[in-house]
């Protein structure tokens, strides 16, 4: 059961123009959200992230919304660079219970930034 | 430079045989993780960790067992009962109680079947 799932495999975009990665999650129980971006043969860093008490979270080039109600949240990228390109994986995550500590990953899509 | 150093990044395992993957970190966090990661697919939880001597099965746990002596230590073995090991494998630390489970990752090892 992908309770995180980001459909979009890959996304080809054009330097300086806004590269946006969709996901959507299935449990209602999150309430934490992550960004993670990962070049080839390296472990992932962390992007940017977003409560679930907010809709909206920026830090600098990057900006990631939360639509709750419609259980998806996107990462804009504006202005995008060739460096951006790799692979952007979404996580979520539950505070409290059995779960906690825990993140779900999404299955990651290849941003490829053309000069 | 605090930080998760995995070792060794590339790692060759015969049939049969059992290898252990090492993890270590120095930025004082309670709780440590183990991911998988297979050609497009996203990171699947192993086994983590929140504490010293405790550790929880993660999605994917048959055939690896952890250990968790020391904080800043957290080992991977992978057994001769795990049928498909090749993978990347990527150790995560993360602090506990903030309520922001962000998660660091190390630079993963490669594991490979000969």
């Amino acid at each position: 059961d992908q309770q995180v799932k980001q459909n979009s495999p890959s996304l080809s975009v054009q330097e300086g123009r806004i590269s946006i990665l969709n996901c959507d999650y299935t449990n209602s129980m999150f309430d934490y959200f992550l960004w993670y971006k990962k070049y080839p043969a390296e472990g992932p860093t962390f992007l940017i992230s977003i409560s679930s008490i907010k809709d909206k979270n920026e830090d600098g080039r990057f900006t990631v919304f939360l639509n709750k109600s419609a259980k998806h949240l996107s990462l804009h990228i504006v202005p995008s660079q060739p460096g951006d390109s790799a692979v952007y994986f979404c996580a979520a995550s539950r505070a409290g219970g059995t779960s906690y500590g825990k993140l779900t990953f999404g299955q990651g899509t290849i941003l490829t930034v053309h000069p | 430079d605090g930080g998760i150093t995995q070792s060794p990044k590339y790692l060759f395992r015969k049939e049969g045989q059992n290898v252990t993957l090492s993890c270590e970190q120095n930025l004082n966090h309670d709780a440590m993780y183990w991911y998988r990661q297979d050609p497009g697919q996203g990171l699947r939880l192993i086994y983590y960790s929140q504490i010293v001597n405790d550790f929880q099965k993660g999605d994917i746990a048959e055939g690896y067992s952890v250990s968790r002596e020391k904080k800043e230590s957290f080992p991977l073995t992978v057994t001769s009962a795990q049928k498909n090991p090749t993978a990347f494998y990527l150790c995560a630390s993360s602090r506990q109680g903030s309520g922001k489970n962000i998660q660091y990752f190390g630079a993963g090892t490669r594991l490979s079947v000969l």
